[in-house]
This record gives C-alpha cells, sequence and structure tokens, in this order.
C-alpha cells in the first residue's frame, strides 16, 4: 500500500461512452499526477496539478479532461476514446513536486 | 530537459550484487537523480533519490561521480522478487519536475 488509490481497477468502456477515474491520496501530498502506460512502452506523463492547480498538460487530447477538487482527489473524465487509449493509467503524488512520486496500482483501461 | 540513457536489459542470479548505470549527460545544476522500480500491471515504486556522492537506505544504494554524468543503483544480494523495471529519472527542483521515464532497464534475476 502506498497510499494512493484508484478506482476502478479495471474499466471496459466502448468507444462513445463517458466514464471516470478516481484516484485519491491519503498521504497529505499537495501534488498529483496522471500517467498513461502503453503495452511495453515507458510511462508517458499526462497532467499534473500542484496545489489543485493544473501545471502540466502534457499535449493530451482533450477526449481526457482531468479534475483536481482538492490535494487529495484527482479524477480523469474520459469520453469519446479510441481503442489506441487502451492502457494502464497511474495516479501519483508527491510532496512538492521536486520529491519523490508515491504510485498508485492503476486502472486498466479497454475501450471496445 | 536531461535525459536518461539505460541498458534495456540486464540478467543476474540469486545473492548476486546487481549494479544498473544510467547515463545523464546534460543533467542540470538543480537536477536530482531518482531510482524507481516497476513490477508489471503495477505503479512505479520509489527507490532512492541522490543529489552527488552516494546515497544509502533500506534496499540500495547510488553512487554518483563528481561529475554526475551518470549514476549507478547498486542492489546488494538480488532475489527473484527483484526482477522488475528500474528506471532512472533526473528532474529539477525549481518546481516542476518533468517526469520523462525512458524505457527503464528489465532486471531479470534467476535461481
Amino acid at each position: 500500500e502506498t497510499g494512493v488509490t484508484q478506482t476502478p481497477r479495471h474499466l471496459v468502456m466502448g468507444m462513445t461512452n463517458k466514464k471516470s477515474l478516481k484516484c485519491e491520496q491519503h498521504l497529505g501530498h499537495n501534488a498529483m499526477y496522471w500517467y498513461k502506460q502503453s503495452a511495453k512502452k515507458p510511462l508517458e506523463l499526462m497532467f499534473v496539478y500542484n496545489f489543485k492547480e493544473q501545471t502540466e498538460n502534457n499535449s493530451v487530447p482533450s477526449r481526457f479532461s482531468p479534475e483536481c477538487p482538492n490535494s487529495s482527489h484527482l479524477f480523469l473524465h474520459l469520453h469519446t476514446l479510441q481503442p489506441e487509449d487502451s492502457a494502464l493509467y497511474l495516479c501519483a503524488s508527491s510532496q512538492g513536486t521536486d520529491r519523490e512520486q508515491y504510485f498508485g496500482p492503476g486502472t486498466r483501461l479497454t475501450v471496445t | 530537459l536531461a535525459k536518461t540513457t539505460q541498458p534495456i536489459s540486464m540478467d543476474s542470479y540469486e545473492g548476486q550484487e546487481v549494479n544498473i548505470t544510467c547515463s545523464h549527460n546534460n543533467i542540470a545544476t538543480n537536477d536530482y537523480i531518482t531510482w524507481y522500480q516497476q513490477f508489471p500491471s503495477q505503479g512505479p515504486r520509489f527507490i532512492i533519490q541522490g543529489y552527488k556522492t552516494k546515497v544509502t537506505n533500506e534496499v540500495a544504494s547510488l553512487f554518483i561521480p563528481a561529475d554526475r554524468k551518470s549514476s549507478t543503483l547498486s542492489l546488494p544480494r538480488v532475489s527473484l522478487s527483484d526482477t522488475a523495471v528500474y528506471y532512472c529519472l533526473v528532474g529539477d527542483d525549481t518546481g516542476f519536475q518533468k517526469l520523462v521515464f525512458g524505457t527503464g532497464t528489465r532486471l531479470l534475476v534467476s535461481p
């Protein structure tokens, strides 16, 4: 247990569906992150939030919409995804964006 | 943004010491060096972080030469459960550390 939880752990959705991924951290951190990891590829940083403010958007398509209502919660809203968006989506948090990150277990997303 | 280069894979046997070297020729003055471990279908797990010289914790040591253009993660007496992918990252402390995960090093520990 890293203190970062993600739900759901597995998700199958059609290309016309709308779904949301949830991340919660119990570590008192002020920075949170979304990463995408496709099969046999490195992790790709998607979004960074620091003190609830989005500080990084790594050219992510608009069909991915993040939301950070407070420092402990992070959402990733998904709509009209493509099959190539199937991947492991990982959430992480850190105490400051220069410190080590703690990752959640990830959500395995399959887009059909 | 400093780019890192690591061997794609390494093989070892239980009980051996494993050293994984990472090159980061363009490391900036403020960059820290951080290593993570990742098992299949799990998020990466922080192992160790350092700035210069040597850092040691309960699971690993990190050796950083004076020019800081490379670093070596040392895993003492590996076991089968150390089979994983190991990532080396560099980032600065200006407030917006950009974590660029490379392909990592896939370590296979055999009996």
